[in-house]
């Protein structure tokens, strides 16, 4: 069975600081992995997906097979990263369902 | 365009009393999701529907039916409400193809007594 794991329910950093939010899946296939951000009182929005091996908003996350893992970083946090962080992983195959992770409350203090 | 709309935002029912939650999007997507948030869990996939007329279970099915009659339009419904179902549903649609991500609702705050 697919299963995402955030081990850290929440995160409280400084402001200009760097931050790692930590995701680890369990999956025997290749998996699409994807990052979603929910800002206070706003939707579950994407943030990122390893496919497409971009930065958004300064973050990063990349895919590590071996440690079956897909960390989401960024070098200097802000005050307006201050959000919930869903892991998400979707098996291949065409499978639907999209696994998230319990999530990760990340807050940046000034 | 205004993406993913889920009516209502809030609702309170009495336990055994029953409700549809109505998600409409209009990007033409096919694929449409509901799935319930609640604390400490994450979010989990009740049901979901990969075009008009079809429907498939997702990980949470018990207790909800679900129905898209039309391709916009994503129906959840409690045919007998139990506190159990308090929940933050959210709905979500995708275009094709596979790779394409989700595109979420506002959210539904159900509670029942």
């Amino acid at each position: 069975a697919q299963r995402v794991t955030q081990p850290e329910k929440l995160l409280s950093v400084f402001k200009g600081a760097p931050v790692e939010l930590k995701c680890n899946y369990s999956y025997s296939g290749s998996p699409e992995l994807f990052w979603y951000v929910q800002y206070s009182r706003q939707r579950l929005q994407l943030l990122l997906r390893h496919i497409s091996r971009e930065s958004i908003k300064g973050f990063t996350a990349d895919l590590n097979k071996g440690e079956t893992s897909f960390h989401l970083k960024k070098p200097f946090a802000q005050e307006e990263d201050s959000a919930m962080y869903y892991c998400a992983l979707k098996p291949q195959g065409g499978s639907e369902k999209l696994v998230f992770g319990k999530g990760t409350k990340l807050t940046v203090n000034p | 365009n205004a993406g993913v709309t889920q009516t209502p935002k809030f609702r309170v029912l009495k336990t055994g009393q029953s409700m549809t939650l109505l998600c409409a999007q209009d990007m033409n997507h096919e694929y449409m999701y509901w799935y319930r948030q609640d604390p400490g869990m994450g979010l989990r996939l009740i049901h979901y529907s990969v075009g008009e007329g079809t429907t498939a279970k997702g990980e949470v099915p018990d207790g909800y039916n679900v129905s898209r009659l039309k391709k916009q339009n994503f129906l959840l419904g409690l045919e007998s409400a139990a506190p159990s179902q308090t929940s933050v549903y959210f709905c979500a649609s995708r275009g094709a193809p596979g790779n394409q991500p989700q595109h979420f609702g506002d959210g539904t705050r159900l509670s029942i007594l």
